[in-house]
């Protein structure tokens, strides 16, 4: 069975800084990783996907995020933080195994202070 | 631009009472997914449909909650009786799913809050 670990659950951190929001997973086989970010309030969007090939991603909004196969992670960065960002963050990852039931970490909650 | 569409967007309700939520998926998407989200138990799928077909409803109460797809462009999950316990928000998403390389994204719509007095 696969899973999803998001190990931190809240960050707090001041506009202009970086921020690195780490996700594992637990599969043996190929899967594909998913961020979505929910604003507050708000459903869950799309920020970046992994299927294959380039294992850094770039998504919307400055996001990034990169698959180390080898670490079984995918965290997502950003450079340069703003206060629009304050949301929860979401890891997700499928498998050709589980069809397409997506399999979400816990979030993390991130707070940009102005 | 397409989206997912849900309605009621709000619910409430008291204990006891049938609720009846539905979901336009994207058009040209064949599969919905039903997920609940609470503070506590943070989002949990309850059912997922391919192709008008439930595949898994493993995470959905049976005795009161019962998901159906009466066509491909109306999703709807209704809970009955209706517990406090129930109330949530609950999204629906939908994805064009391809089973054979298990590639599939998939969109939410806006969620309907439910409330359960």
């Amino acid at each position: 069975a696969q899973s999803v670990s998001q190990h931190n659950h809240h960050v707090i951190l001041s506009e202009a800084a970086s921020l690195e929001l780490g996700c594992n997973y637990s599969y043996g086989g190929t899967v594909n990783l998913f961020w979505y970010v929910q604003y507050p309030g708000q459903h869950l969007q799309l920020l970046l996907k992994y299927f294959s090939g380039d294992p850094l991603v770039k998504g919307i909004k400055g996001f990034e995020a990169e698959f180390i196969k080898s670490k079984f992670s995918f965290n997502l960065r950003k450079p340069s933080v703003q206060w629009s960002d304050t949301a929860e963050y979401f890891c997700a990852v499928n498998s050709k195994a589980a069809g397409n039931k997506l399999t979400f970490g816990g979030g993390t909650r991130v707070l940009v202070k102005p | 631009d397409a989206r997912v569409t849900q309605t009621p967007r709000h619910k409430v309700t008291e204990m006891g009472q049938e609720v009846t939520m539905r979901c336009q998926p994207i058009l040209g998407h064949n599969t919905v997914f039903w997920y609940r989200q609470t503070m506590m138990q943070g989002l949990e799928l309850l059912a997922y449909f391919r192709n008008r077909a439930p595949l898994d409803d493993s995470g959905m109460p049976k005795d009161r909650f019962s998901a159906e797809m009466p066509d491909a462009t109306l999703a709807t999950l209704k809970i009955q009786p209706s517990e406090p316990r129930d109330s949530a928000v609950y999204f629906c998403a939908s994805g064009s799913g391809d089973r054979a390389s298990g590639t599939d994204t998939q969109y939410f719509g806006p969620g309907t809050r439910l409330t359960v007095l």
